[in-house]
């Protein structure tokens, strides 16, 4: 079954915009990961934050960790026609250690 | 040049028919793992191997069967008994399975299968 849902399902941004997405659980978590897809490729990951962890930084992008609301936030700073992909939350159950994605965002950069 | 391959890129199955996908990694990682991806869809575990000699099934082991003989190979047999087979085969691996604090996953390039 799904754990984490991401929001919204597409976004069209123009590039230098910034690009929010969110990802919603259900249950506790150990860790919570982002990744990245480029069209008919494998996934990249981006960033992993634990569970007792607020926030992380990665170049431009920059992850928030909500553990009493069970949800995060990936925001794409300055983005760019390259950023153009499909990226999914993961998380890590507290009792597996097992990921479980979610359907994922589409993000459209147009230039 | 490390890295997880998977081939083929393409593989058309024919009604009845067994196919093998193969992934391979020299990372040295201990774990390992297939998933299927649908269309507009996340991943889906079927099998997850945590090391050598040792395999467990996902949430949708139904119709596949894998192996896990080599430390560096974890191939994915997709079987007749799999009645919906077409889509989108990804291997990946991890340096463990079981990190309290968290583990990373790398992906292959993955495997497109579709049916005849």
């Amino acid at each position: 079954s799904q754990q984490g849902e991401e929001d919204p399902q597409a976004l069209s941004i123009q590039e230098g915009e910034n690009a929010t997405m969110n990802c919603s659980y259900k249950t506790s978590i150990n860790n919570l990961q982002w990744y990245r897809q480029n069209s008919g490729r494998g996934l990249v990951h981006l960033i992993l934050i634990r569970s007792n962890e607020r926030e992380k930084h990665s170049g431009r992008l920059r992850v928030t960790l909500d553990t009493s609301k069970k949800s995060s936030s990936l925001l794409i700073t300055a983005s760019r026609a390259a950023d153009t992909a499909s990226y999914f939350c993961a998380t890590v159950p507290a009792s597996s250690y097992k990921l479980i994605f979610g359907s994922g965002t589409r993000l459209l950069v147009r230039p | 040049d490390g890295g997880i391959t998977q081939s083929p890129k393409y593989l058309f199955r024919k009604e009845g028919q067994n196919v093998t996908l193969s992934c391979e990694q020299n990372l040295n990682h201990d774990a390992m793992y297939w998933y299927r991806q649908d269309p507009g869809q996340g991943l889906r575990l079927i099998y997850y191997s945590q090391i050598v000699n040792d395999f467990q099934k996902g949430d949708i082991a139904e119709g596949y069967s894998v192996s896990r003989e080599k430390k560096e190979s974890f191939p994915l047999t997709v079987t007749s008994a799999q009645k919906n087979p077409t889509a989108f085969y990804l291997c990946a691996s991890s340096i463990v399975f079981d990190r309290p604090d968290g583990e990373t996953q790398y992906f292959g390039p993955g495997t497109r299968l579709l049916v005849l």
